[in-house]
């Protein structure tokens, strides 16, 4: 079993739509928990953090279900712009090391 | 925000040649830095665990001798890939977290293509 574990996609979605991707990780000792943003051929770049209590950045929610060992990331009224991979990245079993998870391709149309 | 640089951006090497790749944190100290690599359509894998001052930290399957490592000041750390075959070509890519944080900030890669 993986680490971190996300569904590929993609989601293809309308301008506007509502989006939610989940994600799930083995490792119930994990403290820190992000959402990454990749585009293509570029580094990732953090999207935010998530917190136990959930936590809101404008159009985008992460919530963390720690009972669960998931989480999740909800993007209203997409756009265009929102194109990416997203990628569930939780701290591995020492420290700051960083666990991937394989990235869900988010794909808005117009 | 944080800002980390890689230098070069993109290199193509000929298989059996050596290529240093670096990594800074432009506006803070890393007293730890992160390499990773990226095939096409995969996750980034954690290479190794550069740390200042002391040897680096392999994860399992990463040669040693294949990869190295040098984390010589607070701003730089260092990976050199030795007699480069083309199966090294790669994305790879060093973060460093924000002294008091668990936030990484990433680099902006560097692209290996080995012929």
């Amino acid at each position: 079993r993986k680490e971190v574990e996300q569904d590929p996609g993609p989601f293809n979605v309308p301008e506007g739509a509502t989006v939610a991707f989940n994600c799930t990780y083995s490792n119930s000792a994990s403290q820190s928990f992000f959402w990454y943003r990749q585009d293509c051929r570029k580094e990732p770049k953090l999207l935010m953090s998530v917190y136990s209590s959930g936590n809101e950045d404008g159009r985008f929610t992460a919530q963390l279900n720690r009972a669960s060992q998931y989480i999740s990331l909800l993007i209203r009224d997409s756009k265009l712009s929102d194109s990416a991979t997203y990628l569930c990245v939780v701290n591995g079993e020492y420290g700051n090391k960083l666990v991937f998870g394989a990235g869900t391709i988010l794909r808005v149309k117009s | 925000g944080a800002v980390v640089s890689q230098h070069p951006s993109r290199v193509i090497c000929k298989s059996g040649t050596s290529v240093k790749i670096e990594c800074r944190s432009l506006d803070f100290q890393a007293t730890t830095m992160f390499w990773y690599r990226q095939f096409p359509k995969q996750s980034l894998m954690l290479m190794a665990t550069s740390n200042e001052g002391s040897k680096a930290t392999y994860e399992q399957g990463v040669e040693k001798d294949k990869f190295l490592i040098n984390h010589a000041s607070l701003t730089l750390s260092t990976l050199t890939v030795t007699s480069a075959h083309p199966e090294d070509s790669s994305f790879y890519i060093c973060s460093a977290p924000m002294r008091g944080t668990r936030e990484q900030y990433f680099g902006p890669g560097t692209r290996l293509t080995v012929t």
